[in-house]
């Protein structure tokens, strides 16, 4: 049972650059999130679904995108990085019913630095 | 605003110590307040908290809930440097909206 697979693992990227995060769980989730951590902040919501395509802004969207074509699947897309951007990302799934309810599982994290 | 507040930001305590962390919260829709800890990776779940009074236990660790006055408490005793982590609390507001804390930054020394 993978749970939660982020990808890349760590990735630089030049300003202006573009690319995608890949998350993808196994558990048959609902509910899957995107959040970014960083020093001494917590965590923020970017982005969340709520099932195969829905999905809705979070506290911290602006230079973010993502889809939700499949249960499984919710990519984030990065469109002309920015230094703000340099966060460590994390993924994350909950079912929306049953014993594990609310209870968020969460990805590796994908260090991104942008210079 | 929804808010949840960890304290202390950081400790540091001797191996064997009994260390309290606090999660004071003020959030719409309470649903849950869960409890994760994060080393060095994704944070892992520890606790998830429902009902006030009620004593969540594993281990050495223990939580507890008072929603009338808003808080829960993570302890952990006779602590080993395993333990060293940041612990997350945060709060289920509605369906799927979590408020997270800060975190705490635990350092157990040998």
């Amino acid at each position: 049972n993978a749970g939660v697979t982020q990808t890349p693992k760590f990735r630089i990227l030049k300003i202006g650059q573009s690319m995608t995060l890949q998350c993808t769980q196994d558990m048959n989730h609902n509910y899957m999130y995107w959040y970014r951590q960083d020093p001494g902040m917590g965590l923020k919501l970017i982005y969340y679904s709520v099932g195969a395509g829905i999905t809705d802004k979070g506290e911290v969207p602006n230079g973010y995108n993502v889809s939700r074509s499949t249960t499984e699947d919710f990519p984030l897309r990065l469109e002309l990085a920015a230094p703000s951007q340099t966060s460590v990302y994390f993924c994350a799934s909950s079912p929306d019913r049953g014993s594990g309810a609310n209870v968020l599982t969460f990805g590796a994290g994908s260090r991104l630095t942008v210079l | 605003e929804d808010k949840v507040v960890q304290s202390p930001l950081s400790l540091v305590v001797h191996e064997g110590d009994t260390v309290t962390l606090n999660c004071s919260y003020e959030v719409t829709n309470f649903r849950s307040l869960l409890w994760y800890k994060q080393e060095k990776k994704a944070p892992t779940f520890l606790f998830m908290l429902t009902s006030s009074g009620i004593e969540k236990k594993s281990g050495r660790l223990s939580s507890i809930l008072d929603k009338k006055e808003l808080f829960s408490i993570l302890n952990i005793t006779a602590t080993q440097t395993g333990d060293s982590a940041i612990y997350l609390c945060a709060v289920c507001s509605g369906t799927y909206k979590y408020i997270f804390g800060t975190g705490t930054r635990l350092k157990v020394l040998a």
